[in-house]
């Protein structure tokens, strides 16, 4: 089955630790995309990557770092510089042609993080 | 500037009544596309609808009906004979050719559906 997999489903972290949030996807996307949510704020981009080795900030980049070194993967990193971390963290990835509009994007199961 | 506002945060109904979810957008762009996405508590979103600019033709898929109006800058959204299965939280996102694939979420509408 194609689809898109985030790991772990729950984390849980000391305050001022770093921590790597795990997505993969077997869909062939070119397009991949990072999106925090927090209750009653919709969802805010914070990084998206459109070809491998290449990414670019979202809105809300400050204290998060990506890479994509290969298509299929695109890891998110919360850094200790990340002053309010605990939130529901989702990826999603479609196919870019271009960077097209009107794509949809396809997203993961996420992954909840919360900071202790 | 890009801006997506669905102004109501929970919706409550019971089952088999007709609900609609309201979606207003704000876009400098000529070319743009709306769509909306259902969060069902498991917390994978599912896409439902994608909507161009240029084509302001409702839809309708089975008890889904979604009603595009450029002249008010709205994308509602119309779930007919409500049904528990419907309980989720629905997003009303926009994209703008000159942005490419950056998605702009509105805040999202909870609806809960009690039998």
């Amino acid at each position: 089955d194609g689809g898109i997999t985030q790991s772990p489903k729950y984390l849980f972290r000391k305050e001022g630790q770093n921590v790597t949030l795990s997505c993969e996807q077997n869909l062939n996307h070119d397009a991949m995309y990072w999106y925090r949510q927090d209750p009653g704020q919709g969802l805010r981009l914070i990084y998206y990557s459109q070809i491998v080795n290449d990414f670019q900030k979202g809105d809300i980049a400050e204290g998060y770092s990506v890479s994509r070194e290969k298509k299929e993967s695109f890891p998110l990193t919360v850094t200790s510089a990340q002053k309010n971390p605990t939130a529901f963290y989702l990826c999603a990835s479609s196919i870019d042609q271009e960077g097209a509009a009107y794509n949809e994007q396809f997203f993961g199961p996420g992954t909840r993080l919360t900071v202790l | 500037a890009q801006k997506v506002t669905q102004a109501q945060t929970e919706i409550s109904v019971v089952e088999k009544e007709d609900v609609t979810l309201d979606c207003v957008y704000e876009t400098r762009d000529t070319t743009y596309y709306l769509f909306w996405y259902k969060q069902p508590p498991s917390g994978e979103l599912v896409f439902l609808i994608r909507r161009n600019s240029f084509d302001e033709q409702n839809e309708i898929s089975g008890r889904y009906s979604w009603n595009f109006q450029k002249s008010t800058s709205s994308f509602n959204f119309t779930i007919t004979a409500s049904q528990v299965v419907d309980s989720a939280v629905y997003f009303c996102a926009l994209s703008e050719a000159r942005y490419g694939n950056k998605l702009v979420f509105g805040a999202g509408t909870i609806l809960r559906v009690k039998s």
